[in-house]
């Protein structure tokens, strides 16, 4: 079973607009992490925001912000003031332990964007 | 800043050869990872390396191989290339092991067996 969810396999949207890419994930762990990151058409895979299973702040950086539901399993990618740049495929990761120096990186199917101008 | 290469960018290999994929990083990171995209699905890990010398095995390690030469150079080999096997191999390296510490990632290396 697939423990890393992204419904959506794609988006579209009108520039200026705002997105929700959701993320659902299964883990037994308690510490975890969850990342999205951004594969662009040049190969380039970049880091957006991280999220700690501990955390209860609500994380942003820049046009970027996440809506974390712990008790849910669910993990949303929140872009505002959509621009075209922003169009490429956006990845939910989960990064989960499971022994000393072990761990596993689980990542989603990926959500291609389309932004519209 | 700082930046992972990989080399080749495009690989074009024969059913059941050998073939090396190639990943530098100058960001003096001491963890590395060579992940498989496939159309259609995620990234999944296949081998990774806690610091120099070190190979750790991921998810997806059967049929590859790894060596960790030095700390900027991570490489990883198809011990036996699949007919038609087609999939993106990404480098990453991060500052640490840990949930907490974002990778970065090279370009990719794309691999076609004829």
């Amino acid at each position: 079973a697939e423990k890393v969810i992204q419904v959506w396999s794609t988006a579209s949207r009108q520039e200026g607009e705002e997105l929700t890419l959701d993320c659902s994930y299964e883990t037994s762990q308690v510490l975890y992490h969850l990342f999205w990151y951004k594969h662009l058409l040049s190969g380039e895979m970049v880091f957006l925001i991280r999220q700690t299973s501990s955390s209860t702040a609500k994380e942003r950086s820049g046009r970027y912000s996440v809506v974390f539901q712990k008790s849910l399993k669910s993990i949303s990618l929140i872009i505002s003031a959509l621009q075209p740049d922003d169009s490429g495929k956006y990845f939910c990761a989960l990064w989960e332990p499971y022994d000393t120096n072990a761990y596993k990186v689980i990542f989603g199917k990926g959500t291609h964007l389309h932004v519209l101008p | 800043g700082g930046i992972i290469t990989q080399t080749p960018k495009f690989l074009i290999g024969q059913e059941g050869q050998k073939l090396t994929l190639k990943c530098q990083q100058n960001f003096n990171h001491d963890t590395m990872y060579w992940y498989r995209q496939d159309s259609g699905k995620g990234l999944r890990l296949i081998y990774y390396s806690i610091t120099e010398n070190d190979l750790q095995k991921g998810d997806l390690s059967e049929g590859y191989d790894a060596s960790r030469e030095k700390k900027s150079s991570f490489s990883l080999t198809v011990t036996s290339a699949q007919k038609n096997e087609m999939a993106v191999f990404l480098c990453a390296s991060s500052p640490r092991l840990g949930g907490d510490a974002e990778q970065f990632f090279g370009p990719g290396t794309r691999l076609t067996v004829l």
